[in-house]
């Protein structure tokens, strides 16, 4: 069975750095597309980050120069640094896998996802 | 960047209705389109991808159509399990943007 685990969350004040980790099983990162999407409390899903299986990595502008996505193929982990952070990054990080498009025109969707690491930026 | 518009942010309907989500986009995004289900608390669940593709085990009654710039999803013979938040997502340049979700009650 594939799946995801998120770890990594806690109180953070604002300025501060934090870095969020997502083991894999059942699946390599290596080979995968891996996201990681937020949802602040109360509000919809927001796309934060990913990386490609040729180690291209792409940011949301809210994000982008403050974090960083990177991963370690020979732990299966995944990880977001997230330094100088702010109020508005208080949310529950998510990791998931994304299937990947297609030059032809199709998404294949995010169809692995975990739990949940939960981020407060907060003094 | 790509924009999307999601409507309507909420909805109410009964057991046994169909309902209907939009997502526009603000450009032609083919079928780099996905949608899925969040019960509170939960995690994302995908019901539907390339637009109209049912991701297995995903109950019938869930439907996606559209391409280039709008897209729906359907649900019909709505169950009381159906009660959740729904987004859309699309893909254009490396960027994987969500829809703002619609809030489904069943009555």
């Amino acid at each position: 069975e594939m799946e995801v685990a998120e770890s990594g969350g806690g109180l953070i004040q604002p300025g501060g750095s934090l870095r969020l980790s997502c083991v894999a099983s059942g699946f390599t990162v290596g080979s995968s597309y891996m996201s990681w999407v937020r949802q602040a409390p109360g509000k919809g899903l927001e796309w934060v980050s990913i990386i490609y299986n040729n180690y291209n990595t792409y940011y949301a502008d809210s994000v982008k120069g403050r974090f960083a996505i990177s991963k370690d193929i020979s732990q299966n982990t995944v990880w977001l640094q997230m330094n100088s952070l702010r109020a508005e990054d208080t949310a529950v990080y998510y990791c998931a896998r994304n299937r990947g498009y297609d030059s032809s025109g199709d998404y294949y969707g995010t169809d692995v996802w975990g739990q949940g690491t939960t981020v407060t930026v907060s003094s | 960047d790509t924009q999307v518009t999601q409507s309507p942010s909420t909805l109410s309907a009964s057991i046994g209705d169909t309902v209907t989500i939009t997502c526009r986009a603000s450009q032609n995004i083919n079928r780099w389109l996905a949608w899925y289900q969040q019960k509170p608390g939960k995690a994302p669940k995908l019901l539907i991808y390339k637009a109209s593709a049912l991701e297995t085990g995903v109950p019938s009654r869930f439907s996606g159509s559209g391409s280039g710039t709008e897209f729906i999803l359907t649900i019909s013979s709505l169950q009381p399990d159906d009660s959740a938040v729904y987004y859309c997502q699309l893909f254009n340049n490396n960027l994987y943007t969500f829809g703002q979700g619609t809030k489904l009650e069943i009555k």
